[in-house]
Protein backbone atom coordinates (compact mmCIF):
# COMPACT_ATOMS: atom_id res chain seq x y z
CA UNK A 1 0.00 0.00 0.00
CA UNK A 2 1.08 3.56 -0.01
CA UNK A 3 1.98 4.12 -3.61
CA UNK A 4 2.79 7.18 -5.17
CA UNK A 5 3.14 7.47 -8.88
CA UNK A 6 4.52 10.65 -11.00
CA UNK A 7 3.57 11.51 -14.72
CA UNK A 8 5.99 11.75 -17.05
CA UNK A 9 9.04 10.38 -15.81
CA UNK A 10 11.14 12.19 -17.82
CA UNK A 11 10.25 15.32 -19.88
CA UNK A 12 12.61 17.52 -22.41
CA UNK A 13 10.84 21.11 -23.30
CA UNK A 14 11.95 24.05 -24.70
CA UNK A 15 13.21 27.00 -22.81
CA UNK A 16 10.41 29.40 -22.53
CA UNK A 17 7.24 26.47 -22.12
CA UNK A 18 5.27 25.26 -19.59
CA UNK A 19 5.60 21.86 -18.65
CA UNK A 20 3.20 19.98 -16.32
CA UNK A 21 4.51 17.15 -13.79
CA UNK A 22 1.49 14.78 -12.22
CA UNK A 23 1.46 13.18 -8.95
CA UNK A 24 -1.35 10.75 -7.92
CA UNK A 25 -1.80 8.77 -4.51
CA UNK A 26 -3.19 5.11 -5.96
CA UNK A 27 -4.22 3.40 -2.94
CA UNK A 28 -4.72 6.02 -0.43
CA UNK A 29 -6.57 9.61 -0.23
CA UNK A 30 -3.70 11.90 0.49
CA UNK A 31 -4.78 14.78 2.21
CA UNK A 32 -1.83 16.89 1.69
CA UNK A 33 1.43 16.75 -0.95
CA UNK A 34 4.39 17.93 -1.36
CA UNK A 35 6.89 19.57 -3.84
CA UNK A 36 10.33 19.10 -3.27
CA UNK A 37 13.35 19.87 -5.97
CA UNK A 38 16.45 18.27 -6.42
CA UNK A 39 19.49 19.19 -8.29
CA UNK A 40 22.60 16.80 -8.98
CA UNK A 41 24.58 15.40 -5.57
CA UNK A 42 21.94 17.85 -3.36
CA UNK A 43 19.36 17.01 -0.81
CA UNK A 44 15.77 17.33 -1.20
CA UNK A 45 14.58 20.93 -0.92
CA UNK A 46 11.07 21.45 -0.49
CA UNK A 47 8.57 24.00 -2.87
CA UNK A 48 5.57 23.90 -1.57
CA UNK A 49 3.28 22.15 0.47
CA UNK A 50 -0.50 21.55 -0.61
CA UNK A 51 -3.77 20.60 0.67
CA UNK A 52 -6.72 19.14 -1.07
CA UNK A 53 -8.95 21.90 -2.21
CA UNK A 54 -7.01 24.96 -1.00
CA UNK A 55 -3.74 27.42 -2.27
CA UNK A 56 -0.38 26.06 -1.92
CA UNK A 57 1.71 26.74 1.13
CA UNK A 58 5.33 27.90 -1.15
CA UNK A 59 8.71 28.44 0.56
CA UNK A 60 10.53 30.89 1.14
CA UNK A 61 12.30 31.48 -2.27
CA UNK A 62 9.97 29.66 -4.58
CA UNK A 63 7.96 31.93 -6.90
CA UNK A 64 4.58 30.70 -7.01
CA UNK A 65 3.87 32.55 -10.35
CA UNK A 66 6.43 29.91 -11.61
CA UNK A 67 5.30 27.03 -10.52
CA UNK A 68 1.67 26.48 -10.00
CA UNK A 69 0.53 23.77 -7.79
CA UNK A 70 -2.99 22.60 -8.06
CA UNK A 71 -4.88 19.69 -5.84
CA UNK A 72 -8.25 18.89 -7.49
CA UNK A 73 -8.65 15.83 -5.59
CA UNK A 74 -7.69 13.69 -2.79
CA UNK A 75 -5.35 11.44 -5.16
CA UNK A 76 -3.99 13.84 -7.61
CA UNK A 77 -1.61 17.18 -7.47
CA UNK A 78 0.12 19.03 -10.62
CA UNK A 79 3.14 21.06 -10.65
CA UNK A 80 3.43 23.23 -13.29
CA UNK A 81 6.34 24.75 -14.49
CA UNK A 82 5.78 28.13 -16.28
CA UNK A 83 8.33 29.99 -19.26
CA UNK A 84 10.88 26.69 -18.31
CA UNK A 85 14.36 27.81 -18.39
CA UNK A 86 17.20 25.91 -18.65
CA UNK A 87 18.23 26.25 -14.89
CA UNK A 88 15.09 24.94 -14.04
CA UNK A 89 16.03 21.51 -15.07
CA UNK A 90 16.21 19.21 -12.02
CA UNK A 91 14.77 15.92 -10.78
CA UNK A 92 11.09 17.35 -9.05
CA UNK A 93 10.17 14.47 -6.81
CA UNK A 94 6.29 14.46 -4.92
CA UNK A 95 5.16 12.97 -1.79
CA UNK A 96 1.84 13.10 -0.04
CA UNK A 97 0.18 11.97 3.89
CA UNK A 98 -2.75 10.17 4.50
CA UNK A 99 -3.52 12.50 7.36
CA UNK A 100 -2.70 9.16 9.62
CA UNK A 101 0.80 10.57 10.40
CA UNK A 102 3.94 12.36 9.48
CA UNK A 103 5.02 10.00 7.19
CA UNK A 104 5.64 10.90 3.31
CA UNK A 105 5.07 8.48 0.77
CA UNK A 106 7.31 9.42 -1.97
CA UNK A 107 6.63 9.39 -5.95
CA UNK A 108 9.72 8.21 -8.33
CA UNK A 109 10.47 11.94 -9.64
CA UNK A 110 10.26 13.43 -12.97
CA UNK A 111 13.52 14.51 -14.58
CA UNK A 112 13.06 18.03 -16.32
CA UNK A 113 15.66 18.93 -18.90
CA UNK A 114 14.81 22.58 -20.43
CA UNK A 115 16.71 23.06 -23.61
CA UNK B 1 17.40 28.68 9.04
CA UNK B 2 17.90 25.74 10.85
CA UNK B 3 18.91 22.87 8.93
CA UNK B 4 19.57 19.19 9.71
CA UNK B 5 23.22 18.04 8.70
CA UNK B 6 25.46 15.26 8.13
CA UNK B 7 28.72 14.45 9.57
CA UNK B 8 30.03 12.54 6.61
CA UNK B 9 29.36 13.21 2.96
CA UNK B 10 30.47 9.64 1.95
CA UNK B 11 30.82 6.41 3.36
CA UNK B 12 32.81 3.18 1.77
CA UNK B 13 32.05 -0.11 3.95
CA UNK B 14 33.16 -3.93 2.87
CA UNK B 15 30.09 -6.37 2.28
CA UNK B 16 29.02 -7.98 5.62
CA UNK B 17 30.63 -5.13 7.71
CA UNK B 18 28.27 -2.86 9.98
CA UNK B 19 27.39 0.71 8.64
CA UNK B 20 26.80 3.55 11.18
CA UNK B 21 25.20 7.22 9.03
CA UNK B 22 25.15 9.92 11.35
CA UNK B 23 23.45 13.22 11.11
CA UNK B 24 22.94 16.28 13.46
CA UNK B 25 20.27 18.34 13.69
CA UNK B 26 20.16 21.69 15.11
CA UNK B 27 16.43 22.60 15.61
CA UNK B 28 15.59 20.91 19.13
CA UNK B 29 11.64 21.42 18.55
CA UNK B 30 11.86 18.82 16.49
CA UNK B 31 9.37 15.79 17.47
CA UNK B 32 10.26 13.07 14.52
CA UNK B 33 13.02 11.70 12.47
CA UNK B 34 12.89 9.37 9.33
CA UNK B 35 15.75 8.20 7.57
CA UNK B 36 15.15 7.56 3.49
CA UNK B 37 17.10 5.24 1.26
CA UNK B 38 17.46 6.70 -2.41
CA UNK B 39 19.16 5.25 -5.29
CA UNK B 40 20.11 6.78 -8.59
CA UNK B 41 16.95 8.29 -10.68
CA UNK B 42 14.53 7.00 -7.65
CA UNK B 43 12.34 9.02 -5.35
CA UNK B 44 13.46 8.37 -1.56
CA UNK B 45 12.50 5.29 0.05
CA UNK B 46 11.04 4.91 3.62
CA UNK B 47 13.86 3.08 5.95
CA UNK B 48 13.01 3.69 9.27
CA UNK B 49 11.42 6.66 11.45
CA UNK B 50 12.01 7.57 15.41
CA UNK B 51 9.81 10.05 17.88
CA UNK B 52 11.70 12.32 20.18
CA UNK B 53 10.45 10.37 22.73
CA UNK B 54 12.42 7.35 21.82
CA UNK B 55 16.20 6.88 21.83
CA UNK B 56 16.47 3.93 19.75
CA UNK B 57 14.42 1.86 17.44
CA UNK B 58 15.26 -1.15 15.77
CA UNK B 59 14.00 -2.79 12.15
CA UNK B 60 14.91 -5.54 9.67
CA UNK B 61 18.95 -5.06 9.74
CA UNK B 62 18.16 -1.14 10.57
CA UNK B 63 18.63 0.54 14.00
CA UNK B 64 18.16 4.70 14.50
CA UNK B 65 19.54 5.93 17.57
CA UNK B 66 17.89 9.19 18.75
CA UNK B 67 20.60 11.52 21.06
CA UNK B 68 18.21 14.48 21.65
CA UNK B 69 21.11 15.79 24.39
CA UNK B 70 23.20 16.32 21.59
CA UNK B 71 20.79 16.75 18.83
CA UNK B 72 22.33 13.80 16.96
CA UNK B 73 20.98 10.57 14.88
CA UNK B 74 22.06 7.42 13.44
CA UNK B 75 21.82 4.82 11.12
CA UNK B 76 22.77 1.71 11.70
CA UNK B 77 22.98 -1.10 9.01
CA UNK B 78 23.69 -4.35 10.04
CA UNK B 79 25.27 -6.85 7.68
CA UNK B 80 26.06 -4.25 4.88
CA UNK B 81 24.87 -5.37 1.79
CA UNK B 82 26.00 -4.35 -1.96
CA UNK B 83 21.96 -3.93 -2.55
CA UNK B 84 22.42 -1.13 0.17
CA UNK B 85 24.77 0.96 -1.83
CA UNK B 86 22.71 4.07 -2.22
CA UNK B 87 22.00 7.49 -0.50
CA UNK B 88 20.82 8.14 2.56
CA UNK B 89 18.77 11.44 4.10
CA UNK B 90 17.92 11.88 7.37
CA UNK B 91 14.61 14.32 7.54
CA UNK B 92 13.09 15.83 10.34
CA UNK B 93 9.67 17.22 10.99
CA UNK B 94 10.14 20.67 12.71
CA UNK B 95 7.66 20.16 15.06
CA UNK B 96 3.80 20.60 14.22
CA UNK B 97 4.06 21.78 10.86
CA UNK B 98 4.05 18.45 9.00
CA UNK B 99 6.72 18.85 7.04
CA UNK B 100 10.03 17.48 6.53
CA UNK B 101 13.51 19.20 6.29
CA UNK B 102 15.93 16.82 4.90
CA UNK B 103 19.51 16.58 5.40
CA UNK B 104 22.44 16.75 3.25
CA UNK B 105 22.61 13.00 2.33
CA UNK B 106 25.47 10.44 2.72
CA UNK B 107 26.29 8.09 0.16
CA UNK B 108 26.75 4.53 1.13
CA UNK B 109 29.37 2.57 -0.94
CA UNK B 110 29.35 -1.45 -0.60
CA UNK B 111 32.14 -2.86 -1.51
CA UNK B 112 32.41 -7.15 -2.42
Amino acid sequence: GAVVSQHPSRVICKSGTSVKIECRSLDFQATTMFWYRQFPKQSLMLMATSNEGSKATYEQGVEKDKFLINHASLTLSTLTVTSAHPEDSSFYICSARNGKGHEQYFGPGTRLTVT
Amino acid sequence: GESVGLHLPTLSVQEGDNSIINCAYSNSASDYFIWYKQESGKGPQFIIDIRSNMDKRQGQRVTVLLNKTVKHLSLQIAATQPGDSAVYFCAENPGGYNKLIFGAGTRLAVHP
